[in-house]
């Protein structure tokens, strides 16, 4: 069946633009991360779903970045008033939500703020 | 608060050798242990994982780890690498009925015939 879908692929913005990166889950998967990858860097957490709630945004670096998933399903992370260091490959992943099922994670959208 | 640390940023080496890649990691709780895999253009994959029992688990591809509680290290091991496994690997922790991952920094493992 189909992965993890994340769209675009690649975005390259202005500084100070808004942004909405898409993520869309395998069917039927409940739990829904983002991730951030900086250059030469592991991924780090950002925000977990569970179902439409947001279950831990502990990693959201600030204000300006924010995830919705109204229906469960496809989730979007959006960050307002862009900075160069937002600049990262943002990773999403979705797994069954039961207990110790694996992550599957997407391609990523590679975010460039010029 | 848990963290991980990958010791080489990058391995280099010949086909068909044997190869060990280093992570430790820092809990203060019990935690579960990931190895993942990013081929180049691709998504990261699950390599394998410790959740308890044995502490030699096997992966896919032909790779195990050994989960080593005194020394707080999750090292990851080949006996014979191709030049297929060309890839970024990444050691998680997770406190244990967690769902958030920690990541290391990652290890570029290159292959050269």
């Amino acid at each position: 069946g189909a992965g993890v879908s994340q769209t675009p692929s690649n975005k390259v913005t202005e500084k100070g633009k808004y942004v909405e990166l898409r993520c869309d889950p395998i069917s039927g998967h409940t739990a829904l991360y983002w991730y951030r990858q900086s250059l030469g860097q592991g991924p780090e957490f950002l925000i977990y779903f569970q179902g439409t709630g947001a279950a831990d945004d502990s990693g959201l670096p600030n204000d300006r970045f924010f995830a919705v998933r109204p229906e469960g399903s496809v989730s979007t992370l959006k960050i307002q008033r862009t900075e160069r260091g937002d600049s990262a490959v943002y990773l999403c992943a979705s797994s069954s939500g039961l207990h110790n099922s694996p992550l599957h994670f997407g391609n990523g959208t590679r975010l460039t703020v010029t | 608060a848990q963290s991980v640390t990958q010791l080489d940023s990058q391995v280099p080496v010949f086909e068909e050798a044997p190869v060990e890649l280093r992570c430790n990691y820092s809990s203060s709780v019990s935690v579960y242990l990931f190895w993942y895999v990013q081929y180049p253009n691709q998504g990261l994959q699950l390599l394998l994982k410790y959740l308890s029992g044995s502490t030699l688990v096997k992966g896919i591809n032909g790779f195990e780890a050994e989960f080593n509680k005194s020394q707080t290290s999750f090292h990851l091991r080949k006996p014979s690498v191709h030049i297929s496994d060309t890839a970024e690997y990444f050691c998680a922790v997770s406190r244990q009925g967690a769902q958030k991952l920690v990541f290391g920094q990652g290890t570029r493992l290159t292959i050269n015939p």
